[in-house]
């Protein structure tokens, strides 16, 4: 009864490297939600998926950022050319029912990227 | 766009007192809030989901209230215990929404 699984639960870049963090929802769920936090701050949406789209990317910055939630296989965010503020703990969440119907939604442990 | 504050940013009590967490948000139209327990490090663990037609949701030793017409939630230990000791968060989604807005958090240390 696996919740939602999140890896690496840590990772280090250098500056200008590529950080991929991987979700696999609650079995069953195909709505996936990432969220950033940074040091201090409270979580940030950053965008929400369902399997083979993108629903809402609002909260996700226009550059370096992109994120895929394919028909096989976890969801994948991907930070290329990391930067330093970059540095934060990756959190995704995931949910039975589609927003804005979401119910509850189940977090993971999150991946918490540190950029060198 | 919703804003969730939490207020106060840290909290401590001795072991066995009561306590109340508050929650505020500016948009009343919510869908439902959720009230979420983070350890340091850790990921979240959902505690109690209020929906908008509800007032208030009740776990073991938590409750949790919802105003909608106030704009506050609160979350309601009872018999605090030290394992209590976390961050507390507060999250709305508005109706139409798409993702949960969160508040900052109290941080609640039970002293044994």
């Amino acid at each position: 009864n696996a919740g939602v699984m999140q890896n690496p639960r840590h990772l280090v870049r250098r500056r200008g490297q590529e950080a991929r963090l991987r979700c696999s929802p609650v079995k069953g769920h195909s709505h996936v939600y990432w969220y950033r936090q940074l040091p201090e701050e409270g979580l940030k949406f950053m965008v929400y998926l369902q399997k083979e789209n993108i629903i809402d990317e609002s909260g996700m910055p226009k550059e370096r950022f992109s994120a895929e939630f394919p028909k096989e296989g976890p969801s994948i965010l991907r930070i290329q050319q990391v930067v330093r503020g970059d540095s934060a703990a990756y959190f995704c969440a995931s949910s039975l029912m589609a927003a804005p119907n979401t119910g509850e939604l189940f977090f993971g442990e999150g991946s918490r990227l540190t950029v060198l | 766009k919703q804003e969730v504050t939490q207020i106060p940013a840290a909290l401590s009590v001795p072991e066995g007192e009561n306590l109340v967490l508050n929650c505020s948000f500016t948009d009343s139209a919510i869908y439902n809030l959720q009230w979420f327990r983070q350890d340091p490090g850790k990921g979240l663990t959902s505690l109690l989901l209020i929906q908008s037609s509800q007032r208030e949701q009740t776990s073991g030793r938590l409750n949790a209230s919802l105003d909608k017409s106030s704009g506050r939630s609160t979350l309601y230990i009872a018999a605090s215990q030290p394992g209590d000791s976390a961050t507390y968060l507060c999250a709305a989604i508005s109706t139409g929404a798409n993702n949960l807005f969160f508040g900052t958090g109290t941080r609640l240390t039970v002293i044994p």
